[in-house]
């Protein structure tokens, strides 16, 4: 059972690009939360989908969006790209029932954003 | 011993020594607690979770403390072991939602064999 997936795991970018990172769920799960992490940081919650809209959000700008497809992967774009954008950026799924429980909720490995 | 790094507190213990990592959170709306562990090139993996109803919660070698009067939370491990070694992170999770961790800024253990 494959559990969260992301691609790519490493990116390079230039300032003012736009980029697309992609996860995959782990089997069974219907919901997905994106994460930023920088380095000596912990992660920062992005936004969460579930049911192919955005539920909750974080306090990112207005550059960072997503989208949930009806097999519930999901993407993260990121816009007019900045020095600071260079991150680990974290998928996790969920069950949308399972309530506030950590219960089943899953990290994937990341993608590492590097800006420059 | 614990010191503040550049980045990251970091703890340096033994193997075979008891390890303890602590976390102040600030959200005293926060119900819900968790410990995660994160090693190089990895997301975070779930260790132990408490809720506010409780004090104290044990796993396999692991504690976690919750003390709600000074918002501390703190995370025993026993018998470390070189596998421990990672950064440990506290979330915290705000009553009424779903589940959508808050992260605090993170340990380094570095267990020396």
């Amino acid at each position: 059972d494959a559990g969260v997936t992301q691609s790519p795991t490493h990116l390079i970018k230039t300032r003012g690009q736009q980029v697309t990172l992609r996860c995959s769920p782990k089997s069974g799960h219907d919901t997905v939360s994106w994460y930023q992490q920088a380095l000596g940081q912990g992660p920062q919650f992005i936004f969460q989908y579930y049911e192919e809209e955005e539920r909750q959000r974080g306090n990112f700008p207005d550059r960072f969006s997503g989208h949930q497809f009806p097999n519930y992967s999901s993407e993260l774009n990121v816009n007019a790209l900045l020095l600071g954008d260079s991150a680990l950026y974290l998928c996790a799924s969920s069950f949308g029932a399972q309530g506030a429980s950590n219960y089943g909720y899953t990290f994937g490995s990341g993608t590492r954003l590097t800006v420059v | 011993g614990e010191s503040v790094g550049l980045h990251l507190p970091t703890l340096s213990v033994q193997e075979g020594d008891n390890s303890i990592i602590n976390c102040a959170y600030s959200n005293s709306a926060s119900d819900y607690f968790i410990w995660y562990k994160q090693e190089s090139g990895k997301g975070p993996q779930f260790i132990i979770d408490i809720r506010s109803n409780m004090d104290k919660r044990q796993g396999q070698r692991v504690t976690v403390l919750l003390n709600k009067t000074v918002k501390h939370l703190s995370l025993q491990i026993a018998a470390t072991q070189p596998g421990d070694s990672a950064v440990y992170f506290c979330a915290e999770n705000i009553a009424g939602g779903s589940y959508i961790p808050t992260f605090g800024r993170g340990t380094s253990l570095i267990v020396h064999p």
